[in-house]
């Protein structure tokens, strides 16, 4: 069975700074894909940024970034310039094919003004 | 383009009550897909949907949980009867065509209190 960790249950930043959310996940599998989905306290999941485990590229959604680390089973997510709509829980998740989606616990941040 | 829409937004009953949840997936998404969240966690899958037909119902409790999807396009999950466990808020997901790694469009959810 798949599995996803998210070691920091809460994260707070400054405005305008960076922030690093950490992602591990656990499979047995050689292709799959990655994606961290926002949710503000509205409650609806948002996409913010997805990865084919086949491509070493990391993926890049304006402000967002991750840091792709097969090897280690790794998939940390940055926010570069972090604006206070950013405030909000952080989910990891993993995906084989089109089955479901494997979440972490989820981090929930929090950007100061 | 509209969303995944979910009614209701929020649902109180009492326990050994029924409820229903309704969906309506993006159009033109094929594969629709029910989530339970629970308080603090990642939501987990209940059911998956390839057009109407149910490719994985294996979280779904059976013994009184129940989805259809019978025109392969909006669906409607139901609880009967409720218990007090089940109060948690009901994600429901679709994605285009079900290929791999096809993104999910989440609607906002319905939370439900069982009293």
């Amino acid at each position: 069975a798949q599995t996803v960790t998210q070691s920091q249950p809460e994260m707070s930043v400054q405005e305008a700074e960076t922030v690093t959310l950490s992602c591990t996940y656990d499979t047995s599998e050689s292709n799959y894909y990655l994606f961290w989905y926002k949710q503000p306290p509205s409650r609806q999941m948002i996409l913010v940024i997805r990865q084919e485990a086949y491509k070493q590229q990391n993926a890049t959604e304006n402000r967002f970034s991750v840091n792709f680390q097969k090897a280690a089973k790794s998939f940390s997510l940055k926010i570069s310039d972090s604006q206070l709509g950013d405030t909000a829980m952080y989910f990891c998740a993993f995906m084989i094919g089109n089955e479901k989606l494997t979440f972490g616990t989820g981090t929930r941040l929090t950007i100061i003004p | 383009e509209a969303g995944v829409v979910q009614s209701p937004r929020y649902k109180i009953i009492e326990k050994k009550q029924p409820v229903a949840f309704w969906c309506n997936p993006i159009s033109g998404h094929n594969t629709l897909y029910w989530y339970l969240q629970n308080l603090g966690q990642g939501p987990e899958l209940l059911i998956r949907y390839e057009n109407e037909e149910a490719v994985d119902d294996s979280q779904l409790p059976k013994d009184r949980f129940s989805a259809e999807r019978l025109k392969g396009v909006d669906s409607t999950l139901k609880i009967q009867p409720a218990e007090l466990g089940d109060s948690a808020v009901y994600l429901c997901a679709s994605s285009q065509q079900g290929a791999p790694g096809d993104t999910q469009y989440f609607g906002p959810g319905t939370r439900l209190t069982v009293l």
